[in-house]
């Protein structure tokens, strides 16, 4: 079946530690994203890639990175950087160009102490 | 800048309790409007988009429908496993790049009763 894999599901960290998320998809697509989700609040966008070594910075891409060096695969590290690290981090993936749906994948809940 | 409201922020419906829950938005230059449905701890399951005025939708128990300021879901006689918190984003412009920005509401919190 062809879908989004986000690993791991949970992920515990120091503060102070850099920490990568997985993201992988067998649907072909051209662009991928990264969001994330706080309680109470709508999704927010932190990068995205439309097309294989390039990236563009969302709403919130401070104390992010991203990499695109396959089509299949755009990890987001969170870096020591991000001030508020703990949430729910939603990677997603759509054909590209207008009005094309985004399939999101089911995500990795990051905990910082 | 693009706006998405939705409510109400909960609702809680008895078994086979029809209702309707409500996203409207400001955008400027709709290029799509997406209904997503997520469960606890999943990520969101896409289930409409929506491009003009007067479009409807069918999926099962749930019927999106469009206006030039808003859209709601209707859902039909729920069932219990319609339970979930749905979510409404709209797509505006690309402003220039071919990524039209996404704008997703807070969502609605659905919880049906047996």
């Amino acid at each position: 079946d062809g879908g989004i894999t986000q690993s791991p599901k949970y992920l515990f960290r120091k503060e102070g530690q850099n920490v990568t998320l997985s993201c992988e998809q067998n649907l072909n697509h051209d662009a991928m994203y990264w969001y994330r989700q706080d309680p109470g609040q709508g999704l927010r966008l932190i990068y995205y890639s439309q097309i294989v070594n390039d990236f563009q910075k969302g709403d919130i891409a401070e104390g992010y990175s991203v990499s695109r060096e396959k089509k299949e695969s755009f990890p987001l590290t969170v870096t020591s950087a991000q001030k508020n690290p703990t949430a729910f981090y939603l990677c997603a993936s759509s054909i590209g160009g207008s009005g094309s749906p985004l399939h999101f994948g089911n995500g990795t809940r990051l905990t910082v102490t | 800048e693009d706006q998405v409201t939705q409510s109400p922020e909960a609702l809680r419906l008895q078994e086979g309790e029809s209702s309707s829950l409500n996203c409207s938005y400001t955008v400027s230059g709709l290029r799509g409007l997406f209904w997503y449905r997520q469960d606890p701890g999943k990520g969101p399951e896409f289930l409409f988009t929506l491009y003009s005025a007067g479009e409807e939708k069918e999926k099962e128990r749930l019927k999106a429908t469009l206006t030039k300021k808003e859209s709601f879901l209707h859902i039909t006689a729920p069932k219990p496993e319609d339970s979930a918190t749905y979510l409404c984003a709209v797509q505006g412009p690309s402003g220039g790049t071919s990524y039209g920005k996404l704008t997703f509401g807070q969502g609605t919190i659905l919880t049906v009763h047996p």
